[in-house]
């Protein structure tokens, strides 16, 4: 198992665009969650998903984000209309179950600077 | 709903001992600890389950006060490699989202 992994490790785009990321989670992981991390600063839940259904969606996320797990495997984030503020790394993480024994594997995460 | 953490930011020499602790304003189902270094992605330590258990992971351990909802982690001879930043995680007894805490940062000097 080669762990989580995050796709692009690094992206820059204009203010505007939209942009995508990818994580693949650990292949036995049905649990798998989004965060936001900007410097100095703990990450912060974005959503999570179980298998395939996104069961939880942090309110602080605004209606330009939108995260997909169509086969209970990898997971997409999306961005639309990209501003400054939403420069950030953006992590993904899984786990095999609530209170999992080797608690939650992290991916590498994708930094994102709007410009 | 984020853990609050304390201290904010700690230094040490080589060889002492630091505690982290963790509170929540939520009933706990469990407490995790993480250890970030600059530019990376947070490293699981471990994770304490409701019970008031107390782990331990080469010098590092940590206890879980399931009525307080708190959670120390204990940092005894610290080394160098100790550097980073310390995040505990809590997975409440409703819902499945995990917050993590404020974080605090560790630097070891010699």
């Amino acid at each position: 198992d080669t762990g989580v992994s995050q796709n692009p490790r690094h992206k820059i785009t204009k203010r505007g665009q939209n942009v995508t990321f990818r994580c693949d989670p650990i292949s036995e992981h049905n649990r798998l969650y989004w965060y936001r991390q900007t410097l100095g600063q703990g990450p912060e839940f974005l959503t999570y998903f179980q298998n395939e259904a996104q069961l939880e969606k942090s309110r602080l996320l605004s209606d330009r984000f939108s995260a997909e797990r169509p086969k209970g495997s990898f997971s997409t984030l999306e961005i639309q209309r990209t501003e400054q503020g939403d420069s950030a790394m953006y992590l993904c993480a899984s786990s095999s179950l609530k209170g999992a024994r080797n608690g939650y594997t992290f991916g590498s995460g994708t930094r994102l600077t709007v410009v | 709903q984020q853990p609050v953490q304390s201290p904010q930011a700690v230094i040490l020499r080589e060889g002492e001992d630091a505690v982290i602790n963790c509170s929540s304003s939520k009933a706990l189902y469990s407490v995790h600890w993480y250890r970030q270094k600059h530019g990376e992605a947070p490293v699981f330590l471990m994770i304490l389950l409701k019970g008031g258990e107390q782990k331990g992971h080469e010098k590092i351990s940590a206890s879980f006060n399931e009525k307080k909802q708190q959670s120390s982690l204990y940092l005894t001879a610290s080394q160098l490699s100790y550097s980073g930043t310390y995040f505990c995680g809590t997975e409440s007894n409703t819902g499945n989202q995990f917050y993590f805490g404020t974080g605090t940062s560790l630097t070891v000097i010699p």
